[in-house]
């Protein structure tokens, strides 16, 4: 089953502007992760953020958790004709959920150059 | 660093017939786990393998089995194959399958006649 519940899924934007993904999701986590797929490739690390973390940054990439209302945003500043993608995230309920992933549906981004 | 491989990237089987994907994770890392992709159902974990055992398993049918080997190579199998299988199967690794990011690799594109 899925966890996370993703908003937009699909949003299309211009090079340069930036876009915004939320996530959200269900149970208590010990981390939040955000992927990127290409074209059904394999999926590529973007981001993990703990539970007990707010806010990270990685490049033009800007994650925020709010624990509290079980949810998640993606934010890729300066938006490039190769971030066009899915984007997912994906949740880490710790204990003996060893090695699973609970992923959401998704975000089609396409950005038009 | 050598990143997560999988073999074959693609198989056509028959209904009825088994078939096994292979995976070698990165590395150091001891834990894989394996997901199914399907546009119907998304992303959905079938299990996690650390140091030989199987640690973690999703809500699949037996015919959906694993193992792990001593140089931490994983290896899914799926016997009397439906339509349904059909898929991309995609395995991750990461250093203990908790705590830490998952690394996946490219798929194996596995249809179904």
């Amino acid at each position: 089953s899925q966890q996370g519940e993703e908003d937009p899924q699909a949003l299309s934007i211009q090079e340069g502007e930036n876009a915004t993904m939320n996530c959200s999701y269900k149970t208590s986590i010990n981390n939040l992760q955000w992927y990127r797929q290409n074209s059904g490739r394999g999926l590529v690390h973007l981001i993990l953020i703990r539970s007990n973390e707010r806010e990270k940054h990685s490049g033009r990439l800007r994650v925020t958790l709010d624990t509290s209302k079980k949810s998640s945003s993606l934010l890729i500043t300066a938006s490039r004709a190769a971030d066009t993608a899915s984007y997912f995230c994906a949740t880490d309920e710790g204990g003996t959920s060893y090695g699973k992933l609970t992923f959401g549906q998704g975000t089609i981004l396409t950005v038009h150059p | 660093k050598a990143g997560v491989t999988q073999t074959p990237r693609y198989l056509i089987k028959t209904r009825g017939q088994q078939v096994t994907l292979s995976c070698s994770p990165i590395s150091g890392h001891r834990s894989v786990s394996w997901y199914q992709q399907t546009p119907g159902q998304g992303l959905q974990f079938l299990f996690e393998y650390f140091s030989e055992t199987q640690r973690n398993k999703g809500n699949f049918p037996g015919r959906f089995s694993g193992r792990q080997f001593s140089n931490s190579r994983s290896e899914m199998n799926v016997s009397t194959l439906e339509l349904g299988d059909s898929a991309l199967y995609l395995c991750a690794s990461s250093w203990t399958g908790g705590v830490y990011e998952q690394y996946f690799g490219p798929g194996t594109r596995l249809t179904v006649t």
